[in-house]
Formats: C-alpha cells, structure tokens, sequence
C-alpha cells in the first residue's frame, strides 16, 4: 500500500532562517506531488506542484521554492523565513495522468510552521 | 478550472442528514466533482467523487443534476465525529493542479 509521510511535524523558526521541510512517498512510482499551505481557519493554498523529477511548478510567487530530487521525494525550501510563512504546510501525492487518475489527493501528516 | 461556491458553514444535530451544495456554473465537460472532508490539524481526505447523476459509497452520496452546474454532498445520519470541514472540487481527474476553495465547516451538535 502507498503512504506519505513528511517531517518535522511541528517547527518553531525566527524570522529570517532558512526552512526544509521534507516529504517521501512510498509503493508507488511517477506521483504527482504538491505542497499546500494553509494558514490558521483558512482554506488549502497550493503553493507547488511536480509531475516528475525536476519538474517543479509555483503557483504562487514567494520566499519559498521546492524540488524533486527523487521520483518519490519532494523538499519545499527557504532561504529566508518570513512571519506571514507561517502556516500548516501539507504535501500530497497523486497517480500521474488525467485518464489514469480517480482525482484522489493523499496527504501526509502535515508540518505546522510558526516564525517568531 | 472551475470556481466553486460553497456555504461558509452549516450547523447540524446528531443522527440528522445534512446536504452540503456546491455551486459551479462554469463547469468543463471533461470536469468531475470531487468531495474532501478535513479535521483540524489533518490533511483533507477524500470524501466521494462523480460526473453525473448519483454516486454512493459507504460514507456519503452525492447528486449531481443534468445540467452539471451544481452538485450536492449528503451525510446521512451526522456524527459528533463529522464536524470538519468540506471541500468542494471540480476539475479533471488527475488535474496537476488541484485548488481547493474555502470549504463548508460542518459543526455537529449532541
């Protein structure tokens, strides 16, 4: 069976560090992956999305950047934390292909940001 | 992709069905309509998912109508355990980019 897992789970970071949150999925090859954020009582905002090793699309211009080093890994990056990073970030995996695909999303734990 | 509009929340009692309708007007042919729940502090997990008429599974039905341009979640019977938010999704299945809208939170009372 296919699972995800992300870490850390929880990270407390002052403004202006950097940030590597990291994501594997496992029993399963060519995912779709993506990274969400979500701040407090608000809706998912996706922020990246990787189709394959070293593809990488941003939804969202930022601080932060993604990659995919491996078929089953995604890294989401700073170089410089700042205070509205703050946030419930959750990667995701999907099967690769518009025909191949339910439409299901799986998430991992989530690893919830705060910057001081 | 499709914008969808959804109530920003709902209040229900135990052991009563609760319909959660998602309006999206703009809807594409190829589209289908997805349902998410999400608990606080989890990732969203997927609820149901169809393209016309009437899909059913163990958890909840959902009706769609021939002109596509609405869809409606049913939990039948509510739970304590069902106050979550729930997300309304149309786009095509396996869409590289999924956007997920604000959500109905769904508060369940005793």
């Amino acid at each position: 069976s296919q699972t995800i897992h992300q870490w850390p789970a929880t990270l407390v970071q002052p403004v202006g560090s950097p940030l590597s949150l990291e994501c594997t999925v496992e029993g399963t090859s060519n995912p779709n992956l993506y990274w969400y954020r979500q701040a407090a009582g608000r809706g998912l905002q996706l922020l990246f999305y990787s189709v394959g090793i070293g593809q990488i699309s941003s939804e969202v211009p930022q601080n932060l950047s993604a990659s995919r080093p491996q078929d089953r890994q995604f890294i989401l990056s700073s170089k410089k934390l700042l205070l509205s990073d703050s946030g419930f970030y959750l990667c995701a995996w999907s099967r690769l292909g518009p025909k191949t695909n339910t439409g299901e999303l799986f998430f991992g734990e989530g690893s919830r940001l705060t910057v001081l | 992709l499709a914008k969808t509009t959804q109530p920003i929340s709902m209040d229900s009692y135990e052991g009563q069905e609760v319909n959660i309708t998602c309006s999206h007007n703009n809807i594409a042919t190829n589209d289908y309509i997805t349902w998410y729940q999400q608990f606080p502090s989890q990732g969203p997990r997927f609820i149901i998912q169809g393209y016309k008429t009437k899909v059913t599974n163990e958890v909840a039905s959902l009706f769609i109508p021939a002109d596509r341009k609405s869809s409606t979640l049913s939990l039948p019977r509510v739970s304590l355990s069902d106050t979550a938010v729930y997300y309304c999704l149309v786009g095509l299945t396996g869409g590289f980019k999924t956007i997920f809208g604000a959500g109905t939170r769904l508060f369940v009372k005793a």
